[in-house]
């Protein structure tokens, strides 16, 4: 059955900062790999969305890696910034469709 | 184009009593879920559905049903509320169910059961 888990569970860092919340998975075989941002009071934002055969894709400031062999994605937040405050999920799409997700890093960017 | 939408946004309910949570979308989408998120936990899916008329389980289907007699809404309904239930509850919609299909979110539902 597959697990995915994000460590840690919160995260604080100084604006301008560069920072990488993670994303572990116990079964490589996965369709997609997707991040969001979640906002207080709001639904969910799909961020970066990679398929299993590519390495890494990038939005902006963003940019999310896939490592399928060590059960690995990354997101990489470059010069970090107070509105990116969120809580950041991510999720597994494997050969059920169903998405996965992990329970999240809580991000606080503090001016 | 409003997206995914979700009624009520707030509810409190005592144990025992019913209600219906209503998800509408607007972007002709065939697939539609209801998830509940759990403090410490990722998304569990409830039930989803694959077209209008047409539902199936997920991964916590127990105490809830659902309908989907229109293609643009998907109701979660709880018979008999328990303490259990208390839980922000999303819906989201797709196009499909594909590797390359998003799901789009609704704002969420705040149950709290007492």
């Amino acid at each position: 059955k597959q697990e995915v888990t994000q460590i840690p569970a919160a995260l604080s860092v100084p604006e301008g900062e560069n920072l990488v919340l993670n994303c572990s998975f116990t079964d490589s075989a996965i369709y997609n790999l997707q991040w969001f941002r979640q906002d207080p009071g709001k639904g969910l934002t799909s961020l970066l969305l990679i398929q299993s055969s590519q390495r890494e894709q990038t939005s902006g400031r963003l940019n999310a890696s896939l490592d399928k062999s060590s059960g690995r994605s990354t997101l990489y937040i470059a010069a970090s910034q107070p509105g990116d405050s969120a809580t950041y999920l991510c999720a597994i799409r494997g050969p059920s469709y169903q998405l996965i997700w992990g329970a999240g890093t809580k991000l606080i960017i503090k001016p | 184009n409003a997206g995914v939408t979700q009624t009520p946004k707030f509810r409190v309910l005592k144990t025992g009593q019913s209600m219906t949570l209503l998800c509408a979308q607007d972007m002709n989408h065939e697939y539609m879920y209801w998830y509940r998120q759990d403090p410490g936990m990722g998304l569990r899916l409830i039930h989803y559905s694959v077209g209008e008329g047409t539902t199936a389980k997920g991964e916590v289907p127990d105490g809830y049903n659902v309908s989907r007699l229109k293609k643009q809404n998907f109701l979660l309904g709880l018979e008999s509320a328990a303490p259990s239930q208390t839980s922000v509850y999303f819906c989201a919609s797709s196009q499909g169910q594909g590797t390359g299909y998003e799901q789009y979110f609704g704002p969420g539902t705040r149950l709290t059961v007492t």
